[in-house]
């Protein structure tokens, strides 16, 4: 199975930080990698596929970037919203697809 | 709208059996393979299966292979994921969700999950 590790596993910022994560796997992936944005109680929201498309509806402070191992998700200009938890995820054609353990995005 | 609807919450007991329900609506339900994700508290996502409602084919996660049944009805344009043998490890919030058009395997739209709690 291919491993996906996501750091740091928390971080604390302010509105207006702009806050980087990164997701690391086992095996490349190619650009077969997804994020997404999980608030407490809720279904998870896709934010990036392709590694670096932008989903539509999906404000442009959302920004993917990577391919092979190594991907990041930068946000830029925290904003009240974007505290929540974030998920890397890739979908290699293999199964099982599998996710990162998650990134918690605290207010400072 | 697009949308996926799920069950209700339920409570199996250990050793039971538990099914849910993921009902699809706003698209084409043959045309797009569903996926089951499960959460346990306070945990990350983890892949449980695969079915293609055209035809019923299924793919599980090794793990969980032999007390894992997706199964489909297309006259109702639903999806079933059925867990066997269940024990506390199973208590989780479980989605079903679908792939994105044009996407080797994102996730667009996610039921709205269903909490099973394994207790006696």
């Amino acid at each position: 199975d291919i491993q996906m590790t996501q750091s740091p596993s928390t971080l604390s910022a302010s509105v207006g930080d702009r806050v980087t994560i990164t997701c690391r796997a086992s095996q490349s992936v190619s650009g077969r990698l997804a994020w997404y944005q999980q608030i407490p109680g809720k279904a998870p929201k896709l934010l990036i596929h392709e590694a670096s498309s932008l989903e539509s509806g999906v404000p442009s402070r959302f920004r993917g970037s990577g391919s092979g191992t190594e991907f990041t998700l930068t946000i830029s200009n925290l904003q009240p919203d974007d505290f929540a938890t974030y998920f890397c995820q890739q979908y290699n054609g293999y199964f099982p697809w599998t996710f990162g353990q998650g990134t918690k995005v605290e207010i400072k | 709208q697009v949308q996926l609807v799920q069950s209700g919450a339920e409570v199996p007991k250990p050793g039971a059996s538990v099914k849910v329900s993921c009902k699809a609506s706003g698209f084409t339900f043959t045309s797009f393979y569903l996926h089951w994700v499960r959460q346990g508290p306070g945990q990350g996502l983890e892949w449980m299966g695969i079915i293609n409602p055209n035809g019923g084919s299924t793919s599980y996660a090794q793990r969980l292979q032999g007390r894992l049944s997706l199964t489909r009805d297309t006259s109702t344009d639903t999806v079933y994921m059925e867990l066997s043998s269940l024990t506390s490890e199973d208590t989780a919030v479980y989605y079903c969700a679908r792939v994105r058009p044009y996407s080797g395997g994102a996730f667009d739209v996610w039921g709205q999950g269903t909490v099973v709690t394994v207790s006696s």
